[in-house]
């Protein structure tokens, strides 16, 4: 039990398909996060979202399209993805994103696979 | 050059071996540093985070230095199950940056 789900785990969808990925973290923080891993690169920052509002986007492409309705639940909405977006995304919270002591949680990710 | 670098390994060294990863970081600005731990095809999770004063944790010691801008991990006595990406992350103005990892493999 992380405190972070992630569904699906796993996603295999077309170029044109449009699909969700959903996060929900039971831990009580204000923060969240979505990150990218692709094979033999870095985790990639790709949003983050402190207290329901916005306030990192790491130039994603606009195919990809967070939603945070709450402090507990976080969105990527996925429409006309490229094969090359096929990674694990991986979805994270803590406590307080302006506070930089504190660690970040991770859910177990979502493999995506575009066909 | 990378903001948070590791030599990615792998790192082959048998049970018991005491084993030492290091992470340089460029930006001075950087606020706090961890290292995670990632197993095959799984989510990053926290080993522990790392001081000047140094933190051990069991077989586990991570140092900082940030003058020279470098942090460590040493592994005392292996175990297999210690086998992992060991993943560096500082964290600067509200973000982590994570290096790219270290790869450790622990034979028998």
């Amino acid at each position: 039990e992380t405190g972070v789900t992630q569904t699906p785990r796993h996603l295999v969808m077309g170029m044109t398909n449009k699909k969700s990925l959903k996060c929900e973290q039971h831990l009580g923080h204000n923060a969240m996060y979505w990150y990218k891993q692709s094979a033999k690169k870095p985790l990639e920052l790709m949003f983050v979202y402190n207290f329901k509002e916005q306030t990192e986007n790491n130039s994603v492409p606009s195919r990809f399209s967070p939603e945070c309705p709450n402090s507990s639940h976080l969105f990527l909405h996925l429409h006309t993805l490229q094969p090359e977006d096929s990674a694990l995304y991986l979805c994270a919270s803590s406590q307080d994103a302006g506070d930089s002591n504190q660690p970040q949680h991770f859910g177990d990710g979502t493999r995506l696979s575009i066909l | 050059r990378k903001e948070v670098e590791q030599d990615p390994g792998p790192f082959n060294v048998p049970e018991g071996a005491t084993v030492a990863f290091n992470c340089t970081y460029s930006n001075s600005a950087s606020q706090s540093f961890f290292w995670y731990r990632q197993d095959c095809r799984k989510e990053p999770k926290l080993l522990m985070s790392v001081y000047s004063s140094g933190n051990e944790d069991g077989r586990f010691t991570a140092q900082l230095n940030r003058a020279s801008q470098y942090i460590s991990l040493l592994i005392r006595d292996s175990k297999l199950s210690d086998s992992a990406t060991y993943l560096c992350v500082v964290i600067r103005t509200g973000k982590l940056i994570f290096g790219q990892g270290t790869t450790l493999q622990v034979k028998p």
